[in-house]
């Protein structure tokens, strides 16, 4: 079974922070993305990465970046929290292109 | 528990029935859909998937129909349980990317 696991289910938060979430994927894919999740938005993709050290914008990357040193771990930074990345950050990860993407089960970030 | 979204359209059923989730795409270039159920709380967790070449596609008590005239997909759930209650989403894939395009989601609540 794939597994992709997050590294916090719960995180707190200061405005202005940095803050690192984490992303491990047990399966050897290849690409991998983060999303947040906001009710009444659905999942919006903030950024993804089809290899070691390579990254594409999402649609919503601002205030974030990323970071791929190694395949199977990919982390989302916020550079400076700020009250509206209040949300819950979803990871994911896949095969290939055409694959299926994979959830891991969550971080709820709150920002205060 | 947390809500994965406001104003979802609801579909509720009783224990047993038989339930029909659906799901609307937009671009017919589109060429692989995967049906998401996600619980509250959790990460999506993958259901069925089909491919564009298939009109359905059936697993354990699920069946996946695929009408791409109307660009149409909907999600069968066959002998519905009360563990079924969640939100489903539907994505699907462009030809040529990586990226899935989510619907907004479907939220089923099943009474005992």
């Amino acid at each position: 079974d794939v597994k992709v696991t997050q590294s916090s289910r719960y995180l707190v938060k200061r405005t202005g922070e940095k803050v690192f979430l984490e992303c491990v994927q047990d399966m050897d894919h290849e690409n991998m993305f983060w999303y947040r999740q906001d009710p009444g938005l659905g999942l919006r993709l903030i950024y993804f990465s089809y290899d070691v050290k390579m990254k594409e914008k999402g649609d919503i990357p601002e205030g974030y970046s990323v970071s791929r040193e190694k395949k199977e771990r990919f982390s989302l930074i916020l550079e400076s929290a700020s009250t509206n990345q209040t949300s819950m950050y979803l990871c994911a990860s896949s095969l290939s292109n055409t694959d299926t993407q994979y959830f891991g089960p969550g971080t709820r970030l709150t920002v205060l | 528990g947390e809500s994965v979204g406001l104003h979802l359209p609801t579909l509720s059923v009783q224990e047993g029935d038989n339930s029909i989730i659906n799901c609307a795409y937009s671009n017919s270039a589109s060429d692989y859909f995967i049906w998401y159920k996600q619980e509250s709380g959790k990460g999506p967790q993958f259901i069925i998937d089909i491919r564009s070449n298939m009109d359905k596609r059936q697993g354990q008590r699920v069946t996946v129909l695929l009408n791409k005239t109307v660009k149409h997909l909907s999600l069968q759930i066959a002998a519905t349980q009360p563990g079924d209650s969640a939100v489903y989403f539907c994505a699907e894939i462009l030809s040529g990317y990586s990226t899935l395009t989510f619907g907004k989601g479907t939220m089923l609540l099943v009474s005992p």
